[in-house]
């Protein structure tokens, strides 16, 4: 089954209010994590992305938490959008794994409320 | 501006027909995937290429061949299209091992 998941397929969130999407890992040898972003009818488009050796990374308007302790990752998004309805997938690599050993979740289907 | 695109955006196309999806990304990149996009699975790696004259299979490479004959192309070639193989088709590229893949806008591809 897959490596990666995310705990709820749909997240619906008030315009303003701040997202936070999650994403659990199974691999404790996964040392690098990417955040995608997929709107209806385009390619994964790539928002942040964090080593293990970071417990938090931030970019404009995005902000990336890992812990390695439970292997969970979030995004969390400030003052949402409705440019940000979209489809969020978490990627997950480790050395060895192949194919730059990317391993993609399902996603989160991020809904945003005006 | 450095981009990756696909072509056709949409194929439709009939059972046992061979069809060629072309990816082409001007980034100078050394990797190139193939991925397919189902509903229920997300992204499943078809093939994958680290550069010129080389290719390997992904998790999903029956019934798909690539090739790569220069640095921005890598085009993917159905031998017998069969209607499971109606999907999203997504190619992406990135510069080096374990570095940030970048998707391409997708090919819709319906086998009938």
């Amino acid at each position: 089954g897959e490596s990666v998941g995310l705990h709820l397929p749909t997240l619906s969130v008030q315009e303003g209010d701040n997202s936070i999407i999650n994403c659990a890992y199974s691999n404790s040898a996964s040392d690098y994590f990417i955040w995608y972003k997929q709107e209806s009818g385009k390619g994964p488009q790539f928002i942040i992305d964090i080593r293990s050796n970071m417990d938090k990374r931030q970019g404009q308007r995005v902000t990336v938490l890992l812990n390695k302790t439970v292997k969970h990752l979030s995004l969390q998004i400030a003052a949402t959008q409705p440019g940000d309805s979209a489809v969020y997938f978490c990627a997950e690599s480790y050395s060895g794994g192949g194919a730059d050993g990317l391993t993609f979740g399902k996603g989160t289907h991020l809904i945003i409320q005006p | 501006d450095a981009e990756i695109t696909q072509s056709p955006r949409h194929k439709i196309t009939e059972t046992g027909r061979q069809v060629t999806l072309a990816c082409h990304q001007t980034w100078n990149h050394n990797n190139m995937f193939w991925y397919r996009q189902d509903l229920g699975h997300g992204l499943r790696l078809i093939h994958y290429s680290y550069g010129v004259q080389d290719t390997n299979k992904g998790e999903v490479s029956d019934g798909y061949s690539v090739s790569r004959s220069n640095t921005e192309d890598l085009p993917l070639t159905l031998e017998s299209a069969a209607s499971s193989q109606t999907s999203v088709y997504f190619c992406a590229s990135s510069q080096g091992v374990r570095q940030t893949q970048y998707f391409g806008p997708g090919t819709r591809l319906l086998v009938l």
